[in-house]
């Protein structure tokens, strides 16, 4: 498609229950990447894929956290026993892969995570 | 100290004003340069991308780079109650694996 597409809107999960997270890049794409956004704007970089293969993981918090992009299925972002402090939008980004481009990232909507 | 600086303001003006926003840097290294506005609860708009110095213009935005003091600029004319967001400040380094670092955002409101 023309646009980033993340599903669900909004999730809540109790503490330590598990949270899958879904993103569909723009059609042409090769790069995907998340961002966690909390309180007061601050976004943090989380992982990153060119196709299926991880790109750069360097954001992720190792322990619970985990993310794939299978072939002709939507990029996943999972949270294996969320806490309080995974309480955040998390944002998808998708960028071609044409030189300089990939630092043109366009941003899909969002899936606001409450972990209670 | 951050390696993005952005006064969170927030900003008022009148309808038809010139908007400047800006942040600061602390990383030479930055090469690219992105602005992007947040309406709230949506996804960042991606509005201006510059590659190192200089300026770059698009209908009523005008972003600018100075390298030599490390100083981003986004200028809005005729702004617009639609204009109304936050906007967000975001670099990269070349190499480094796109990553992109925001601001914190500057919260304007243009009243009509």
């Amino acid at each position: 498609g023309e646009e980033v597409a993340q599903t669900p809107k909004h999730l809540v999960r109790g503490e330590g229950q598990k949270a899958k997270l879904y993103c569909a890049p723009i059609k042409g794409h090769s790069y995907v990447f998340w961002y966690q956004q909390v309180l007061k704007n601050e976004f943090k970089f989380l992982i990153s894929f060119q196709n299926e293969n991880v790109f750069d993981e360097t954001g992720m918090p190792k322990e619970r956290f985990s993310a794939k992009c299978l072939p002709n299925s939507p990029c996943s972002l999972e949270i294996q026993a969320t806490k309080l402090e995974d309480s955040a939008v998390y944002f998808c980004a998708s960028s071609h892969d044409r030189t300089n481009l990939p630092y043109e990232q366009y941003f899909g909507p969002g899936t606001r995570l409450t972990v209670t | 100290q951050k390696e993005v600086e952005q006064d969170p303001g927030p900003l008022s003006v009148p309808e038809g004003a010139i908007v400047s926003l800006n942040c600061t840097y602390s990383n030479s290294a930055f090469q690219y340069f992105m602005w992007y506005r947040q309406y709230s609860r949506k996804g960042p708009e991606l509005l201006m991308y510059t590659y190192s110095s200089g300026n770059k213009e698009d209908g009523r935005f005008t972003a600018q780079v100075d390298k030599s003091s490390k100083y981003i600029s986004l200028f809005i004319r005729d702004s617009q109650p639609s204009d109304s967001a936050t906007y967000l400040c975001a670099t990269s380094v070349r190499g480094s694996n796109y990553k992109l670092t925001f601001g914190k955002g500057t919260l304007l409101t243009v009243n009509p």
